[in-house]
């Protein structure tokens, strides 16, 4: 089985733009996370998409936003980008539905915000 | 408030030098424990999940083991190719969502 792939692999925007990062999960998997991961503040939750629905949302602003197709691949969006958006964004995908899934991450999207 | 606390931050071995990372966590109705290891520029590997007290595994040079309050990952006569960032995380709630990850321990082993 081909694994969680992100895209793209790097980025770099300037402040004030937006970016739209893409996730394609393991096939099967319904439940599609988001993390932010900076070195001062390590991996954080942003959000979670079971069956195109936002299921848990993390502690951070309304510019970023998600959302999940019907085929389980999901997008996320970072509007009026600020330099301390700066980070790698990871997703990681499980089959969903129970606590005890485990998630499996994609590399990674590395957004630079100068 | 609930969080997760991994010691120490970073730890240098030599090749065959066996030793421990801890992962402290406080959160109320813990549902699983994880532990990942990730290496540069790519994302977390999942390596573990422990779900109760008492409970062991084991992959190779790795064992993790779970106490009400803490987790050990035992790395016995590592190998250099065992560098890396080794990540804990809290499963608590019913959803996905409520992960809590530790900053992770940098481990280096040098041959």
């Amino acid at each position: 089985k081909a694994g969680v792939t992100q895209t793209p692999r790097y980025l770099i925007k300037t402040r004030g733009q937006q970016v739209t990062l893409s996730c394609s999960p393991i096939s099967g998997h319904r439940s599609v996370s988001w993390y932010q991961q900076t070195p001062g503040q390590g991996l954080q939750f942003l959000f979670e998409y079971f069956s195109e629905t936002q299921r848990n949302k993390g502690n951070f602003p309304g510019r970023f936003s998600g959302r999940q197709f019907s085929n389980s691949r999901s997008e996320m969006n970072v509007s009026t980008l600020e330099l301390g958006d700066s980070a790698l964004y990871l997703c990681a995908s499980s089959e969903g539905g129970k606590a005890k899934n485990i998630q499996y991450f994609g590399a990674g999207t590395r957004l630079s915000v100068l | 408030e609930d969080q997760v606390t991994q010691s120490p931050e970073a730890l240098r071995l030599q090749e065959g030098e066996s030793s421990s990372l801890n992962c402290s966590y406080t959160v109320s109705g813990l549902r699983g424990l994880f532990w990942y290891r990730q290496d540069p520029g790519k994302g977390p590997e999942f390596l573990f999940t422990l779900y109760s007290a008492g409970e062991e595994k084991e992959k190779e040079r790795l064992k993790a083991t779970l106490t009400k309050k803490e987790s050990f990952l035992h790395i016995t006569a590592p190998k250099p190719e065992d560098s890396a960032t080794y990540l804990c995380a809290v499963h608590y709630g019913g959803s996905q969502g409520n992960l809590i990850f530790g900053k992770g321990t940098k481990l280096s082993v040098k041959p």
